[in-house]
């Protein structure tokens, strides 16, 4: 099962565009590079899920380059509500998934 | 309403009781998770079941007990609570390999 690293905090400001980075050295070929988010007291949410390349929808893109090994969520124009923890995740099945302690991602105005 | 939804929200309950969280989903969704978190860490998980009738555990399975006789309903089960086992319980459902969907959660907490 693939582990990923990812920083332990990030700060930004409103405004700007926010990128965390994930690695996953031992990512398998059959694996799938997901994102989410969780606030406080409440489940994490879906963000974004690729497999290469890029993949971009209405909230963030997520970059993937081509050895696979790690890969960066970019939130455009972050605010205040943005500030929550974010969990990369790799694996070809929910049940795979190992979930480390995320990045605790704080926007300031 | 369509969703996922676990209760109780909070519980409290002593050492060696035995305790039922529930959980709900009303998409039909196949595959339904339990997992743990605790303070300050990413989630751990319990049990899975990718059918009705059919479940399997999970990183850490141990004092929890599930079933699932309807596709749309996954309880949890601890059969006597330990201190240990103080956390904050999440379910999820999904179809498979798609995205999971969670509830709110349940804070339980043993005395």
């Amino acid at each position: 099962l693939a582990k990923t690293t990812q920083p332990i905090s990030m700060d930004s400001y409103e405004g700007q565009e926010v990128n965390i980075t994930c690695s996953h050295n031992n990512i398998a070929t059959n694996d799938y590079i997901t994102w989410y988010q969780q606030f406080p007291s409440q489940g994490p949410r879906f963000i974004i899920q690729g497999y290469k390349t890029k993949v971009t929808n209405e909230v963030a893109s997520l970059f993937i380059p081509a050895d696979r090994k790690s890969s960066t969520l970019s939130l455009p124009r972050v605010s205040l509500s943005d500030t929550a923890v974010y969990y990369c995740l790799v694996g070809d099945s929910n049940y795979q998934l190992i979930w480390g302690a995320g990045t605790k991602l704080i926007i300031k105005p | 309403d369509a969703g996922i939804t676990q209760s109780p929200r909070y519980k409290i309950t002593e050492t060696g009781r035995q305790v039922t969280l529930m959980c709900h989903q009303t998409w039909s969704h196949s595959y339904m998770f339990w997992y743990r978190q605790d303070l300050g860490h990413g989630l751990r998980l319990i049990y899975y079941s990718a059918a009705a009738d059919i479940t399997d555990k999970g990183e850490v399975p141990d004092g929890y007990v599930v079933s699932r006789s309807k596709t749309e309903n996954f309880p949890l089960t601890l059969e006597s609570a330990t201190r240990s086992q103080t956390s904050v319980y999440f379910c999820a459902s999904s179809e498979r390999d798609s995205e999971a969907f969670f509830g709110q959660g349940t804070r339980l907490t043993v005395v």
